[in-house]
């Protein structure tokens, strides 16, 4: 069975300073690898995503992640953060074969001004 | 803009009510999907539907059941709610083959069981 681990279920920060939120799976088979953000009492949204071919992503907002197949991690990094980065993270997976993603379970960041 | 509509922003319920938590999509994505959302666990899959009247148990599909009548609804029902249901409850559409396709979410339910 697959997993997504969030090492980290919080992470606070101070404004303008660099970020880094861990993730790392479990998958025996090929897995496309995605990250999303949920802002206070909204659901989620899609801020980038892997599927194959370069192993840096950038997505939305400024931020990227970058895939390592041989340490099976998908960390999501910002070098420079806002306050409107204040949110929950999230991680996840989806098998090739299936269309059921499977999450982690989130990583909070704070925001400091 | 896709746009996932559910129904209800919070709801408070007594042990053993029957409770819908009704979910609207408006982009014609044949999946759909309802998560539970507890602090620490992340979100857990309950059910999901690949098509009208098609149902898929998730990993926690215990004292839930769902219901797809037509492509655009999805809904969950608890048959009778306990307090260890109380959650916030989120749905999410997307496109067959959906790798390439972002899940779409809901601004959630929160579920208070009394």
């Amino acid at each position: 069975a697959q997993s997504v681990t969030q090492l980290d279920s919080q992470v606070p920060v101070f404004e303008e300073a660099p970020v880094e939120l861990r993730c790392n799976y479990s998958s025996s088979v090929s897995v496309y690898l995605f990250w999303y953000v949920q802002y206070p009492n909204q659901g989620l949204q899609l801020l980038l995503k892997y599927l194959s071919g370069s192993t840096l992503v950038k997505g939305i907002n400024g931020f990227e992640a970058e895939f390592n197949k041989s340490q099976t991690s998908f960390h999501l990094r910002k070098p420079s953060v806002h306050i409107s980065d204040t949110a929950e993270y999230f991680c996840a997976v989806l098998k090739t074969s299936y269309d059921k993603v499977i999450f982690g379970p989130g990583t909070s960041l704070s925001v400091i001004p | 803009d896709v746009k996932v509509t559910q129904s209800s922003r919070y709801l408070v319920k007594r042990t053993g009510e029957k409770v819908f938590l009704e979910c609207v999509q408006d982009m014609d994505h044949e999946n759909m999907f309802w998560y539970r959302q507890d602090p620490g666990l992340g979100l857990r899959l309950i059910y999901f539907s690949y098509d009208v009247k098609m149902k898929e148990k998730g990993d926690i599909p215990e004292g839930y059941s769902v219901s797809r009548e037509k492509k655009e609804r999805f809904s969950l029902i608890l048959e009778s709610a306990s307090t260890n249901q109380t959650s916030m409850y989120l749905c999410a559409s997307g496109l067959t083959g959906g790798a390439r396709s972002p899940l779409h979410f809901g601004n959630g339910t929160r579920l208070t069981v009394t």
